[in-house]
């Protein structure tokens, strides 16, 4: 059973840049690809976006200007970076494997959250 | 983006009642759903994909039907533990795979 473990900042002054890691064990991050999510009280669940072993990613295009998501399948990490960080991006994230192709695809391991408050 | 809205947006029901709750897509996604029950404080977790199957180590009382537009998600003899937040993702049509807002199932 693959296990994920996040961290990173949890408090930002507006304008800085969010930057958040989440390790891969029990599993190979070889495969498949990794999805980052967040969580707020006026938005709900939100997709942020995806990033396979390869490289190859897909944005929430909201959110696609601010954000990158990048991998490193020495270290079974994937990471991402939000940049200009504003009271509206204060929320839980999450860190997420997802599984399966085409209609299988799903999000079946989650990391703890992190949550993450922009304040001045 | 593809819109998807849950109802009830509570429901007050007891141990060993039958829920059911609904998720409607903006569009269809034929079966590319997934459902996932949220207790306070946790992070989410996979209840069932492709609108009908049933998750490794998911209790069978969980089951998910529908496709195309309507979708839903029943829990029979609800349990103490059931007792959380419902979410339906759609992963049909990306970017980005849009959430549902949420079914809060709590104590009659």
């Amino acid at each position: 059973q693959v296990q994920l473990q996040q961290w990173g900042a949890g408090l930002l002054k507006p304008s800085e840049t969010l930057s958040l890691t989440c390790a891969v064990s029990g599993g190979s991050i070889s495969r498949d690809y990794w999805s980052w999510i967040r969580q707020s009280p006026e938005k709900g669940l939100e997709w942020i976006g995806e990033i396979s072993h390869r490289g190859t990613t897909h944005y929430n295009p909201s959110l696609k200007s601010r954000v990158v998501l990048s991998i490193d399948s020495s270290k079974s990490q994937f990471f991402l970076n939000l940049t200009s960080m504003s009271a509206a991006d204060t929320a839980i994230y999450y860190c997420a494997k997802v599984s399966g192709r085409t209609v299988t695809r799903r999000l079946d391991s989650w990391g703890q959250g992190t949550l993450v408050t922009v304040s001045s | 983006d593809i819109q998807l809205t849950q109802s009830p947006s509570f429901l007050s029901a007891s141990v060993g009642d039958r829920v059911t709750m609904t998720c409607r897509a903006s569009q269809d996604i034929d079966n590319y759903l997934a459902w996932y029950q949220q207790e306070a404080g946790k992070a989410p977790k996979l209840l069932i994909y492709a609108a009908s199957t049933l998750q490794s180590g998911v209790p069978s009382r969980f089951s998910g039907s529908g496709t195309g537009t309507d979708f839903t998600l029943t829990i029979s003899n609800l349990q103490p533990e059931d007792f959380a937040t419902y979410y339906c993702q759609q992963l049909n049509t990306y970017p980005p795979f849009t959430f549902g807002p949420g079914t809060k199932v709590e104590i009659k």
